[in-house]
């Protein structure tokens, strides 16, 4: 089964470390899309690209947050500096464009604990 | 109206029995309807999905009612089964623009044995 592969799985780091999650998507999958999953606010959406583009990245903290997709197999997703209020699941999807903008299979995630 | 109410937060039900989530929208611009299945330590996983232009939509033991003019959508798991005890989470957008997924807060499944 073809599935969107996320790393790390775990990470914990201390306050003001530069975080880095990685994400394969579905080969042949254009879309991609980076989401925050706590307790709190449920799951956002963080960014999205298209065919490498990003789409939509409102829902992230510029400030401290970055994505990009440096090829078609490779999604990053980056904090830098880190903070406690960082701390979730972070899920990497990915879909066809020809299915709709939508994630349709989702990786694993990434925990992320900020210490 | 980008909110996505969803309730129960929680439901126990009896394998066998039929197990019945409710989503309501409030944006009449939303067009695709969603329900994702989680299972602890995994990612959402996409169960099934609707657009307005039916009513009702099954797949296997899953089915989706819609009801456009009350703006709701349900999830109804017949026969269900141990196995089906996960975290459910409905969505919705507004598919050809690309927008984003809202999605509803979830409601944990637990089917007893």
């Amino acid at each position: 089964d073809a599935r969107v592969t996320q790393t790390p799985r775990h990470k914990v780091t201390e306050m003001g470390q530069e975080v880095t999650m990685r994400c394969q998507p579905i080969l042949g999958h254009n879309t991609v899309f980076w989401y925050r999953q706590t307790m709190m606010q449920g799951l956002e959406l963080l960014a999205y690209f298209r065919n490498r583009a990003p789409l939509d990245d409102s829902g992230m903290p510029k400030d401290r947050f970055s994505a990009e997709m440096p090829d078609a197999t490779l999604a990053t997703l980056k904090i830098q500096p880190s903070e406690p209020r960082d701390s979730a699941v972070y899920f990497c999807a990915s879909g066809k464009r020809d299915r709709g903008d939508q994630p349709q299979h989702f990786g694993d995630g990434t925990r992320l604990s900020i210490l | 109206q980008q909110q996505v109410k969803q309730s129960p937060q929680s439901l126990i039900v009896q394998k066998g029995g039929i197990s019945i989530i409710n989503c309501a929208y409030e944006n009449t611009a939303f067009d695709y309807f969603p329900w994702y299945q989680q299972f602890p330590g995994k990612g959402p996983a996409l169960l099934i999905a609707i657009r307005p232009d039916v009513s009702e939509k099954k797949e296997g033991r899953f089915t989706i009612s819609f009801n456009k003019s009350a703006k709701q959508f349900s999830l109804h798991i017949m026969d269900s089964q141990p196995g089906d005890s996960a975290t459910y989470f409905c969505a919705a957008s507004k598919e050809t623009s690309g927008s984003r997924l809202t999605f509803g807060e979830g409601t944990q499944l637990t089917v007893n044995p």
